[in-house]
């Protein structure tokens, strides 16, 4: 039973293409979240999603388009593919936006632009 | 903004080693503050948290001590295993805010 699934574990794809990465959780949370972890292993948030209502949108471009079609999903969609995406992308989730929980990580989708 | 600083890595330290990973928090107002733990291939899983001041948050041997006087949330284990190789990531969350993370240090324990 996993709590946080992602999918595609592994995506490799060329420059300017357009792809998708799922992410569905069964824990019953309200809020969801994607990370990006560079090759240094720093972690960025791009977006966060409460009850299918976005919260967070950090500065990320355009061709980055997240979609929550309810609150047990969060999708990830990427328009015309870069080489500077290539990255480990997580999705998390999260009981409610409060300052004492912690998030529950899915286990990642290594996305590798060529 | 918040952030957070962590010890520079890679750290390596013999079977059984007192560890010690630093690290210092930047925040405008009172956050909790988390230690996660990512395994090679995996995903990060919460380590131990503490949400306010003096606080000590402890698992799996693990332990760490919310100082607020000091802005730190040192992570502490007295004696490492080999399964304790993996990157940690020191993390605070002030409100409904993001969970912004440290940078991360790589830990190998040698056998």
């Amino acid at each position: 039973d996993t709590a946080v699934s992602q999918t595609p574990k592994y995506l490799v794809t060329q420059m300017g293409n357009d792809k998708s990465i799922k992410c569905e959780q069964n824990l019953g949370h309200d809020t969801m979240y994607w990370y990006k972890q560079d090759s240094k292993k720093f972690l960025k948030i791009m977006f966060s999603y409460n009850n299918k209502e976005l919260i967070i949108n950090e500065t990320v471009p355009n061709r980055f388009s997240p979609k929550s079609p309810d609150k047990a999903h969060l999708n990830l969609h990427i328009n015309s593919l870069e080489l500077g995406d290539s990255a480990v992308y997580f999705c998390a989730s999260s009981q409610a936006p409060r300052r004492d929980y912690g998030y529950t990580f899915g286990s990642g989708t290594r996305l590798t632009v060529v | 903004g918040n952030s957070v600083t962590q010890m520079e890595g890679p750290v390596t330290l013999s079977e059984e080693a007192f560890l010690t990973i630093n690290c210092t928090y930047t925040a405008t107002g009172y956050p909790s503050l988390f230690w996660y733990v990512q395994y090679p291939g995996e995903g990060l899983q919460l380590l131990l948290k503490a949400t306010k001041a003096d606080d000590k948050g402890s698992n799996k041997g693990f332990e760490a001590t919310y100082r607020k006087e000091t802005t730190s949330f040192h992570l502490e284990k007295g004696s490492v295993q080999v399964s304790d190789s993996a990157v940690y990531f020191c993390a605070l969350k002030e409100g409904a805010q993001k969970l912004v993370f440290g940078q991360g240090t790589r830990l190998t324990i040698n056998p």
